[in-house]
């Protein structure tokens, strides 16, 4: 068990809907990312946020948000959807920010599906 | 443009003898690479790590090896033992990038038979 807690697993839903995914990093950790793996893909970075505030975007659509609240759980939210939004989500948590050798602490994921 | 490569989609390899996974990257200022471990329906967890300034890294079975001229680096698991099937993540980070630059392969799945 990682520590870190992504809700919901799965999410099936139509084109042009608006999903929220949620996650709770582990205890302690102040820095969230997500990242989105699509079929036969990498884990592709979308997004990293360090105590509240955004620090980093990496390849994410227009149509995508994220936020980290006070109590450091983050929200995906993802708007329009498109069929090739469908992918596996993962949220991942780290105490710090920019070490390259500090492990990511990575969720469960939310698979979503778009039709 | 794919800067971390895993060209083998799927390894299968015998219980006990040594599974050789491999990744190649282009970017040269990458200087810290790790592997992750994916089961079906849980996370990556992380597995082993190694700077640049190392060409070698071991932590019970697991080594990991870093050409950097031939921006090469290898993980070899032994012996090898059913436990470790799974998918097996190559990535690749500059020094000051952490998670937010971090950049991962495709995955090699590893089948490890009786």
């Amino acid at each position: 068990d990682s520590g870190v807690t992504q809700t919901p697993k799965h999410l099936i839903t139509a084109t042009g809907q608006r999903v929220t995914l949620r996650c709770s990093p582990r205890s302690g950790d102040l820095s969230v990312y997500w990242y989105q793996q699509s079929l036969d893909q990498g884990l592709q970075f979308l997004i990293h946020y360090y105590n509240g505030e955004e620090r980093a975007k990496g390849n994410i659509l227009e149509r995508f948000s994220a936020q980290q609240f006070p109590d450091l759980h983050s929200e995906l939210n993802l708007s329009s959807l498109e069929l090739g939004d469908s992918a596996l989500y993962f949220c991942a948590s780290s105490v710090g920010t920019n070490r390259g050798n500090s492990p990511l602490h990575f969720g469960n994921g939310t698979r979503l599906t778009v039709t | 443009d794919q800067q971390v490569k895993q060209n083998s989609p799927s390894l299968s390899v015998q219980e006990g003898r040594i599974s050789i996974l491999n990744c190649d990257y282009t970017n040269s200022m990458f200087d810290y690479f790790l592997w992750y471990k994916k089961y079906p329906a849980e996370g990556p967890t992380f597995l082993i790590s190694i700077s640049s300034i190392k060409d070698k890294n071991e932590d019970g079975r697991f080594t990991v090896f870093l050409n950097k001229s031939a921006k090469h680096l290898s993980l070899h698991i032994v012996p090898s033992q059913p436990g470790d099937s799974a998918v097996y993540f190559c990535a690749a980070s500059p020094f000051t990038g952490g998670g937010n630059k971090l950049t991962f392969g495709t995955g090699t799945q590893l089948k490890v038979e009786l």
